[in-house]
């Protein structure tokens, strides 16, 4: 158990749809990351928040969006939904260091499977 | 160049035995991070074991330990005692100096255990 939550599990959506899908991470997880994962491939980075601002993003369209909130959720949107955007989802947190800012590991969530047909 | 290379889509091994999974990286960064992580058919990511560039002994966790070399840039992850629960796909990742603690991951092992 890492703690870490996500909803919904699966999810289907049709082309040029939005959706917002959601993770919750622990107490002190101040570091939020999402994975894009394709069928028979390794996660691919998306974007990462550090306390609600980005920090840094993967090679992805602006369409795929994120939100994080002070209670240690978060949120990604995409819009415009696409056939290639049919993948598992994947939320990672990162616990506060003890300077501050997040330490090496993280943990990640179930996931959420999104379909788009 | 792919920066994290893992060559064995698959693998087999008899329950107990031990068995190699290999990881190659491509850094420049002299400070970094490699780590393993699990994924059964349910799809959450577990992590197993990290290893940080710095470290001068491998990393082990249990049952798994990290063959860390760094001249070859290897990362093989071992499994000692195989048990038919060790079954799922494994991921090699490494986190560079980037400014921000994102994961490159491997295209993973799936190992299969059997009795």
């Amino acid at each position: 158990e890492t703690g870490v939550t996500q909803s919904p599990t699966h999810l289907i959506k049709t082309r040029g749809q939005q959706v917002t899908l959601r993770c919750s991470s622990q107490s002190g997880h101040n570091t939020v990351s999402w994975y894009q994962q394709a069928l028979g491939q390794g996660p691919q980075f998306i974007f990462q928040y550090y306390r609600e601002e980005e920090n840094g993003r993967g090679n992805f369209p602006p369409r795929f969006s994120g939100l994080q909130f002070p209670n240690y959720s978060s949120e990604l949107n995409v819009n415009a939904l696409e056939l290639d955007d049919s993948a598992l989802y994947l939320c990672a947190s990162s616990p506060e260091g003890p300077a501050g800012g997040s330490t090496d590991t993280q943990y990640f969530g179930p996931g959420t499977r999104l379909t788009v047909l | 160049a792919q920066k994290i290379t893992q060559t064995q889509p698959g693998m087999f091994v008899q329950e107990k035995e031990a068995v190699t999974l290999d990881c190659t990286y491509d850094t420049s960064d002299p400070s970094y991070g490699l780590f393993w992580y699990k994924q059964p058919s349910s799809g959450e990511m577990i992590f197993l074991i990290y290893q940080g560039s710095y470290d001068q002994q491998n990393a082990t966790e249990g049952r798994y330990s990290l063959n860390f070399q760094k001249a070859r840039k290897s990362a093989n992850l071992v499994i000692s005692a195989s048990q038919l629960g060790d079954s799922a796909m494994y991921f090699c990742a490494m986190r560079e100096n980037s400014g921000y603690s994102t994961l490159t991951f491997g295209k993973g092992t799936m190992l299969l255990v059997s009795p």
